[in-house]
């Protein structure tokens, strides 16, 4: 198996832009969450996903984070409109059992940069 | 509510030495825990976890790490480390009766020669 994909790895736009962040869950994996990574605040859960319903978005910043997985083997994460401040690391994981409790597998992430 | 506390940011050690990363948590209830590694502009990768059973649990990469319910700990310990064990550890936590994974603020590991 590839692992979990991201695209694009890296992302610079910006302040005001639309970015969006893709991500392909291991195949047969029905558990899937978008992470944030900063110096800052390090990891934060953004939202989880069980077999394509969001269960749990309590950790989306604001109305400018939206996240959809219309199948089971694609998720997007949008940022509408962008601001310097959500410049991050954006890591998709995947889990083969409902709720994570057991290994996350990790996407190689996306780097955004908004100037 | 639970917590992770990695106790030590940077770690530098030398080849060949020994490490030992500390981790603790708070929790009122069971918990699983894991280790995750960070090589630099990578992903999180799993090194290890307790779910159940044996407290003492072994990972990938000759790591082990030890949980201690008395304690709420979860140290990661390797006997002898490589150049190549230079990266960023993840303690993790997540509740039974959860699905949140909580992370540590990490701890970074420099090994030198």
């Amino acid at each position: 198996d590839a692992g979990v994909i991201q695209s694009p790895r890296h992302e610079v736009t910006e302040m005001g832009q639309e970015v969006t962040l893709r991500c392909k869950p291991i195949s047969g994996h029905n558990s899937l969450f978008w992470y944030r990574q900063t110096m800052m605040r390090g990891l934060e859960l953004l939202i989880y996903f069980n077999n394509n319903v969001p269960i749990d978005d309590s950790g989306m910043p604001e109305d400018r984070f939206s996240a959809k997985m219309p199948n089971a083997s694609f998720s997007t994460l949008k940022i509408q409109p962008s601001e310097p401040r959500d410049s991050a690391v954006y890591f998709c994981a995947s889990s083969p059992i409902a709720g994570g409790k057991d290994t996350q597998y990790f996407g190689p992430g996306t780097r955004l940069t908004v100037l | 509510a639970q917590s992770v506390t990695q106790l030590d940011s940077q770690v530098p050690v030398f080849e060949e030495a020994p490490v030992e990363l500390r981790c603790n948590y708070s929790s009122s209830v069971s918990v699983y825990l894991f280790w995750y590694v960070q090589y630099p502009n990578q992903g999180l990768q799993l090194l290890l976890k307790y779910l159940s059973g044996s407290t003492l649990v072994k990972g990938i990469n000759g790591f082990e790490a030890e949980f201690n319910k008395s304690q709420t700990s979860f140290h990661l310990r390797k006997p002898s480390v490589h150049i190549s064990d230079t990266a960023e550890y993840f303690c993790a936590v997540i509740r039974a009766n959860d699905y949140k994974l909580s992370f540590g603020a990490g701890t970074t590991v420099t090994v030198r020669a």
